[in-house]
């Protein structure tokens, strides 16, 4: 159980076109899903917590109009980097959390990431 | 600010050797500790947690943590390392009432034969 899927599995594209990744939890609800970044050899770096049915809280540093993630469903959420630019290249892993669960209950399960290379 | 360190970036062990990744925690009350490993190029998979209860935590593939409030730390171990063990090792927390995880840096495990 607490499976997450991510969609693409691996991505290329122009710079200055825009990519769109799911994440999806398959056999559970989620209402809160999580976007992160990680840079080779690095750890991980949340970028935004999305919660169904309303706007994503972005971390300090992330551009929200690059990065727009929209959650309409409880079990899918969608980041689109707009705009992509060699920079962005990166790796990108969702993660969500249990909806329903104890308000203390904090654990994640993460998809298997997106690679994302911007020529 | 709280957070989570991982003080070695890369340990080299023998197969079957003992195995002790270190992590420490910036918390102030009793913080949501989890292990997870990545594979090059794959996702996270979640190894053992920790929310309260019995400071010794057993996990998947023979791991187990162990909790210590006096030194602010939550090390991970495994008695008997195998060459599918190597991969990067991270460890994450969060305060208890917060959903966000911060991730430590990373340890990467190497394995020699």
């Amino acid at each position: 159980g607490a499976v997450v899927s991510q969609h693409p599995s691996r991505v290329i594209c122009k710079s200055g076109t825009s990519v769109k990744i799911e994440c999806r939890s398959l056999d559970f609800q989620a209402t809160t899903m999580f976007w992160y970044r990680q840079f080779p050899k690095q750890s991980l770096m949340l970028m935004a917590t999305s919660n169904e049915g309303s706007k994503a809280t972005y971390e300090q540093g992330v551009e929200k109009d690059k990065f727009l993630i929209n959650h309409a469903s409880l079990t899918l959420s969608t980041l689109t980097v707009t705009s992509a630019h060699p920079e962005d290249s990166s790796f990108y892993i969702c993660s969500a959390k249990l909806a329903g669960g104890a308000s203390s209950y904090n654990e994640q399960f993460f998809g298997p990431g997106t690679r994302l290379t911007v020529l | 600010a709280q957070s989570v360190t991982q003080p070695d970036i890369h340990i080299t062990v023998s197969e079957g050797a003992s195995l002790e990744l270190r992590c420490n925690y910036s918390y102030g009350a009793t913080p949501y500790l989890f292990w997870y490993v990545q594979s090059p190029g794959q996702g996270l998979q979640l190894l053992l947690k920790y929310f309260s209860g019995d400071t010794l935590v057993q996990g998947i593939k023979g791991f187990e943590a162990e909790f210590k409030r006096s030194q602010s730390s939550f090390n991970l171990r495994k008695p008997s390392v195998h060459w599918s063990d190597a991969a990067e090792y991270f460890c994450a927390g969060g305060p208890g009432t917060a959903s966000k995880l911060t991730f430590g840096t990373g340890t990467r495990l190497q394995v020699t034969l």
